[in-house]
Order: structure tokens, then C-alpha cells, then sequence
């Protein structure tokens, strides 16, 4: 069965401060995609990244940086230089191959002027 | 707009009484999904379909609920009987290919409250 943890429930910064969002997953399947959302006070979930299971390479982004390492089976999202804009609520997914994509509970990023 | 269009954007309804979703996706999506998103939560999976065929529904999706995609083209979720539980969030999602190795797009969600 697919699972997905976000450990942290709300985090608060400073602008310009770097903040790391934590996720981890559970799946009994070789193949599989990660994917980061966010969520706006607008309420639409954003599409931020996808990454496959095969693919471990770290991704960055601008100012966002993505760590997948499947030792740990964790996907984590790194935001340098984080600005008030960054405010949010950001969920990782999993998705098993040829099914549906299941959330994380989500984390409340606050960035404070 | 060519994004993922969902109407209303918000319902209220009275107890027992049904209520009718549509979502328009994008036009070549040929999967769609249907989630529920409550306060505090992350979104909660109920069914998809690729193309007109429902291939997955979540034990959430009790009796009371039922959804279609006639003619692979947009979807409609009804719940029948609603209880003040059924209050949340329904978002539609749509995205292209056959496996779930792509991103989905997220319409701007439907406000069911159950007075």
C-alpha cells in the first residue's frame, strides 16, 4: 500500500531564510512517481516536480531544490532564500505505477517579513 | 481558459438532499480524478477513470456516491442522501497518458456545505 508522511505540520521562517520541507514514503513497488504540490491561500493545488523512481538525481530549481534518495525512501524540497510569496501549504504525493496519486497530510510553510 | 474547470465553485445544501459536480479537464487528458480535500488535510482519493472507463474507487466512495465520465470527455460526481460529514472540498484533476508517471492538473475545487 502507498503512504505518504510529512512529519512537520507547520513551519515558520524569516524571509530569506533557507527551509527544508521533509516527506517519506512507503510502496512496495519498484516503480513509482513522486510528486510535490502546492498549495496557495487561493486554494489550487500547483504542480512543482515529478520524479520517478528510477531517476535519484537531485533537481534544482531556482530557488527550489529537490533530494530523493530511496535508501531513506525520502523526497525532500529545500527552499533557499525563502521569500513571503513561499507561503503556503506544500504536500508530497506517491503514485504506484498505473494508479492513482495519494497525499501527505500536507506542511503549513509561514514566511514572515 | 484551457485549465481544469469544476462548477460550482460552491454548493450549500441541506441535509438528504443530492448534489451533482461537473469537471470539464483538459481537453486531451484522458485521465481524470476526483479527490476530497477537508480542513487541515491533504487531498483524499475517491475514483479515476482513464478515458470513460472507472478503473479505481476508495473504499471512501460509499453507495451514496457515484461518478461518470460519459464519453471520456468531462465528469460528473453526485452524492445522494448527503450528511453534514460530506462537507469538504471536491477537487478534479485531470492528466495525459496511460500510467501515473504524469503531473496532474488541479481544477480550483467545488465547497460542498451540509447545513
Amino acid at each position: 500500500a502507498q503512504k505518504v508522511t510529512q512529519a512537520q505540520t507547520e513551519i515558520s521562517v524569516v524571509e530569506k531564510e533557507d527551509v527544508t520541507l521533509d516527506c517519506v514514503y512507503e510502496t512496495r513497488d519498484t516503480t513509482y512517481y513522486l510528486f510535490w504540490y502546492k498549495q496557495p491561500p487561493s486554494g489550487e493545488l500547483v504542480f512543482l516536480i515529478r520524479r520517478n523512481s528510477f531517476d535519484e538525481q537531485n533537481e534544482i530549481s531556482g530557488r527550489y531544490s529537490w533530494n530523493f534518495q530511496k535508501s531513506t525512501s525520502s523526497f525532500n524540497f529545500t527552499i533557499t532564500a525563502s521569500q513571503v510569496v513561499d507561503s503556503a501549504v506544500y504536500f508530497c504525493a506517491l503514485s504506484e505505477a498505473w494508479r492513482d496519486m495519494r497525499f501527505g497530510a500536507g506542511t503549513r510553510l509561514t514566511v514572515k517579513p | 481558459d484551457t485549465g481544469v474547470s469544476q462548477d460550482p465553485r460552491h454548493k450549500i445544501t441541506k441535509r438528504g438532499q443530492n448534489v451533482t459536480f461537473r469537471c470539464d479537464p483538459i481537453s486531451e487528458h484522458n485521465r481524470l480524478y476526483w479527490y476530497r480535500q477537508t480542513l487541515g488535510q491533504g487531498p483524499e482519493f475517491l475514483t479515476y477513470f482513464q478515458n470513460e472507463a472507472q478503473l479505481e474507487k476508495s473504499r471512501l466512495l460509499s453507495d451514496r456516491f457515484s461518478a461518470e465520465r460519459p464519453k471520456g470527455s468531462f465528469s460528473t460526481l453526485e452524492i445522494q442522501r448527503t450528511e453534514q460529514g460530506d462537507s469538504a472540498m471536491y477537487l478534479c484533476a485531470s492528466s495525459l497518458g496511460v500510467a501515473s508517471n504524469t503531473e496532474a492538473f488541479f481544477g480550483q475545487g467545488t465547497r460542498l456545505t451540509v447545513v
